[in-house]
């Protein structure tokens, strides 16, 4: 069971919003920053935000995301087929002092 | 452009060890931070180890803490995780990741494309 909970699954149709949320504690989530990593099948995972909202050259705008106290979620606007993937959330933990991955995502686009 | 290479990975029995290498090229590896990251079969990713730019600190994480060490060569621009006392639960790809900065405490960015380690008697 993972210190960083994200829901299962999430789905929702093409051209649609979708959120995914990440829950944590104030050892990690709370005083480091979030990053989103997107793994699509049979591939290695890409990092798609760091710092909590910013965001790699090439990654699309229809990618954000935000952080508030001991949470933080990515939001997928303008959904595509292609976004179809396992998405990760992570961050550092102060007492554990280790790196954190969620458990994982996997969105549906209807 | 960066780009992370991982092999050694393969079939070796409970008990025994084996040493992955990672090759950079595009970046040197004194300048950032570089971790291991697992993926056991149909399973999401586990952090292993990381070692900071200057090869100072090390973290590990509690499955593997005590039985695998990372390192690196810098004159080869070369990671290396060693792998001893293997259980059937170390089966899984092994992910070199690129620190996004010289500190452990950041997150990651380049990803290898993986390497197979398979635990089986």
């Amino acid at each position: 069971q993972s210190v960083l909970t994200q829901p299962p699954s999430a789905s929702e149709t093409p051209g649609q919003r979708v959120t995914i949320s990440c829950s944590g504690g104030s050892s990690n989530i709370g005083s480091n920053y979030v990053y989103w990593y997107q793994q699509l099948p049979g591939t290695a995972p890409k990092l798609l935000i760091y710092r909590n909202n910013q965001r790699p050259s090439g990654v699309p705008d229809r990618f954000s995301g935000s952080k508030s106290g001991t949470s933080a979620s990515l939001a997928i606007s303008g959904l595509r087929s292609e976004d179809e993937a396992d998405y990760y959330c992570a961050a550092w933990d102060d007492s554990l002092s280790v790196h954190l991955f969620g458990g994982g995502t996997k969105l549906t686009v209807l | 452009q960066v780009q992370l290479v991982e092999s050694g990975g393969g079939v070796v029995q409970p008990g025994r060890s084996l040493r992955l290498s990672c090759a950079a090229s595009g970046f040197t590896l004194s300048s950032n931070a570089m971790h291991w990251v697992r993926q056991a079969p149909g399973k999401g990713l586990e952090w292993v180890a990381v070692i900071s730019f200057d090869g100072s600190k090390r973290n590990y994480g509690d499955s593997v803490k005590g039985r695998f060490t990372i390192s690196r060569d810098s004159s080869k621009n070369t990671l290396y995780l060693q792998m001893n006392s293997l259980r059937a639960e170390d089966t899984s790809v092994y992910y070199c990741v690129k620190g996004r900065l010289r500190s452990i405490y950041y997150g990651m960015d380049v990803w290898g494309q993986g390497t197979t380690v398979t635990v089986s008697s």
